[in-house]
């Protein structure tokens, strides 16, 4: 069974710039999670979607960060514009029921 | 609001030997769920083992086991016959059920397990 893809592994930005994340989960895991994990911390839930709807977005920076999940399987999540503080390791996961989440390998985001 | 706090930033221990990470939480929820997560330095999350709240019986996975405290909000990970494979960042997760997955993680702490 293929895992939770995602790309790019890296990416370095200048502040101001836009980026983009994306995400494909594994096949049939209607739930899926954007996590934020800047460097020294765990991971902190920013999205998720319950098939293309979202299921709770509160810690999700909505001035600059969005996101979308098309058609209920892969998602993207986008930054514009970027900050210093933005900086971190995005991470995805997906899951068949809510006590199972699989991650994927995640982005490191550098932004200078 | 919950809050997961993991005491030991940095731990080490040898080859073969037994290592406890350490972790509180603080709750008021009845029903939830506690996680063990290991990141090694690919980044890649892997789930280590589960408690359920409810359940009074430690999880065991392997060599990996739990000591659930409810009472005290205390859940330790306990890794006997440590493997060099080992070697990685280990958090501690809660969720409350009935949440659809919002895992709380602390802040982790990196083993190292030495030869």
């Amino acid at each position: 069974e293929a895992g939770v893809a995602q790309s790019p592994r890296y990416k370095i930005i200048e502040k101001r710039q836009s980026v983009a994340f994306w995400c494909n989960p594994i096949s049939g895991h209607a739930t899926l999670y954007w996590y934020q994990q800047i460097l020294g911390q765990g991971p902190k839930l920013l999205i998720q979607f319950q098939n293309n709807g979202v299921v709770d977005d509160s810690q999700l920076p909505k001035d600059r960060f969005s996101a979308e999940r098309l058609k209920g399987v892969d998602s993207t999540l986008k930054i514009q514009p970027a900050k210093l503080e933005d900086s971190a390791v995005y991470l995805c996961a997906s899951s068949p029921s809510w006590t199972e989440q699989y991650f994927g390998p995640g982005t490191r985001l550098t932004v200078t | 609001a919950q809050t997961v706090t993991q005491s030991q930033p940095e731990m080490s221990v040898q080859e073969a030997e037994t290592v406890t990470l350490s972790c509180t939480y603080d709750t008021s929820e009845s029903n939830y769920y506690l996680f063990w997560y290991k990141q090694p330095p690919s980044r890649q999350m892997i789930l280590v083992i589960r408690q359920e709240a409810y359940k009074q019986q430690n999880a065991t996975e392997n060599r990996f086991s739990v000591n659930f405290q409810k009472a005290a909000k205390s859940f330790s990970l306990k890794i006997s016959d440590s493997q060099l494979g080992d070697t990685a960042m280990y958090f501690c997760a809660f969720m409350k059920g009935g949440s659809q997955g919002n895992l709380i993680f602390g802040k982790g702490t990196k083993l190292s397990v030495k030869p």
